[in-house]
């Protein structure tokens, strides 16, 4: 799993309410990537970092934002969620040394 | 941008058949390709890569995919489906040239009946 944990793990919130989940990694990978889960849709890409304050968007980064203020925490925040928001979450890090994503265990996020 | 298509939601096989799950891509420059395979409940895990070299590659649990490159193709197989192979697979895609995003299919349940 190369170290990767994802907080919370559940969370249900309301409409409007801001909302951090937090990507942790142990192994000092400088690529992180945030993808959201949704039936249908398959896996898309949010944001990702290729280095501490380095950061891009991916195919659905409105309503987003991320941060990277140091190597091993990649934080997603939703500002103002919306019912749409309501997905599961995965964090993954690209090995690149072995060109190969590893992903965290996931966050299940419920928006009422 | 670079794009993946999986044509099939679903892929029935019996047990013990050879299975084939389709993957398409677009990229602008050379392309490195992944399948991932998702459990129910668990997260994405890792089953093979295309980066160079032969097109015939093999990964984890028996499976092989081929690159072709003329068809933009990375079609997942394996000779002998188990039960145990159901699951959710997902082709994924990166523009190495290009590009640190790396893009997924919509996915495809495989059944394996017993």
């Amino acid at each position: 799993d190369a170290g990767i944990t994802q907080s919370p793990r559940h969370k249900v919130t309301e409409t409007g309410t801001p909302v951090t989940l937090r990507c942790h990694q142990t192994e000092n990978h400088r690529y992180m990537y945030w993808y959201r889960q949704d039936p249908g849709h398959g896996l898309r890409l949010i944001h990702y970092s290729y280095g501490v304050k380095d950061t891009d968007k991916g195919e659905v980064s409105d309503g987003y934002s991320v941060s990277r203020s140091k190597t091993e925490d990649f934080l997603l925040t939703l500002e103002s969620a919306t019912s749409s928001q309501t997905s599961v979450y995965f964090c993954a890090i690209r090995d690149r040394g072995r060109e190969t994503q590893y992903f965290g265990p996931g966050t299940r996020l419920l928006v009422l | 941008a670079q794009s993946v298509a999986q044509p099939e939601d679903q892929v029935n096989v019996a047990e013990g058949n050879p299975l084939t799950v389709k993957c398409t891509y677009s990229v602008s420059g050379n392309p490195y390709l992944f399948w991932y395979v998702q459990y129910p409940n668990r997260g994405l895990q890792f089953l093979l890569k295309y980066i160079t070299g032969d097109n015939l590659v093999k990964g984890s649990y028996g499976f092989e995919a081929e690159f072709n490159k003329s068809q933009t193709s990375f079609h997942l197989k394996k000779p002998s489906a188990l039960v145990s192979d159901s699951a959710l697979y997902f082709c994924a895609v990166r523009d190495y040239r290009r590009d640190d995003k790396i893009i997924f299919g919509k996915g495809t349940r495989l059944h394996i009946l017993p």
